[in-house]
């Protein structure tokens, strides 16, 4: 039981550049999220998903997109990476009023 | 912008001694949560307290809610190196978080050996 997959764990982007973070999790969870973590902030919801085919945004939904297109995956994009949002990426995924199951993190640095 | 908050930011304690951490929030909740981060990894998940309990236990772990005070606190007893993390509390609105977990910035607890 892998639990929550991130992919890739690390990467290194130009300005300009774009990518895509893949979550997976084999839980058959309903809900999905996105949080990046960043020194002295804690943790901030991106966007998140409560089930196959819908997102809303979070709190920083600004320059990402994201997409669940299967129950088990949550895609988050980068369009125009910028230096801002050199980061570390989480993904979670649980059901209602049960705790989050984490990944362990895609670090990501913008240059 | 952060909804809890904890209190302290860093907490260093020896070996088998107990350690509190205190999170306070802003508005109602439906569920708080205690998660443990260590270095360099993704967060655990370690406790939830409905908004209608008063206090809940899991091993070496005490959690305890005063929605009255809106503020929650989490003891670990006989402390271990291994208990060396940040712990997060998060809390849920409505839909028990379906909506996403607000979380604070975290105390980092240091265990001496």
């Amino acid at each position: 039981n892998a639990g929550v997959t991130q992919t890739p764990k690390f990467r290194v982007l130009k300005t300009g550049q774009s990518m895509t973070l893949l979550c997976a999790q084999d839980m058959n969870h309903e809900y999905m999220y996105w949080y990046r973590q960043d020194p002295g902030m804690g943790l901030r919801l991106i966007h998140y998903s409560v089930g196959e085919g819908t997102t809303a945004k979070g709190e920083v939904p600004d320059g990402y997109n994201v997409s669940r297109l299967k129950k088990q995956n949550f895609l988050l994009g980068l369009e125009s990476a910028a230096p801002s949002q050199t980061s570390v990426y989480f993904c979670a995924s649980s059901k209602q009023n049960y705790g989050y199951t984490f990944g362990s993190g895609t670090r990501l640095t913008v240059v | 912008s952060q909804q809890g908050e904890e209190d302290p930011q860093a907490l260093s304690i020896q070996e088998g001694e107990n350690a509190t951490m205190n999170c306070s929030y802003k508005t109602s909740i439906n569920n708080l949560q205690w998660y443990r981060q260590n270095s360099g990894r993704g967060l655990v998940h370690l406790i939830l307290i409905r908004s209608n309990e008063r206090e809940k236990h899991s091993g070496r772990l005490r959690v305890t809610l005063d929605t009255s005070k809106k503020s929650s606190s989490l003891l670990i007893t006989a402390s271990r190196a291994a208990d060396t993390a940040s712990y997060f509390c998060a809390t849920a609105y409505s839909g028990g978080g379906a909506d996403g977990l607000t979380f604070g910035k975290g105390t980092h607890l240091i265990i001496q050996p």
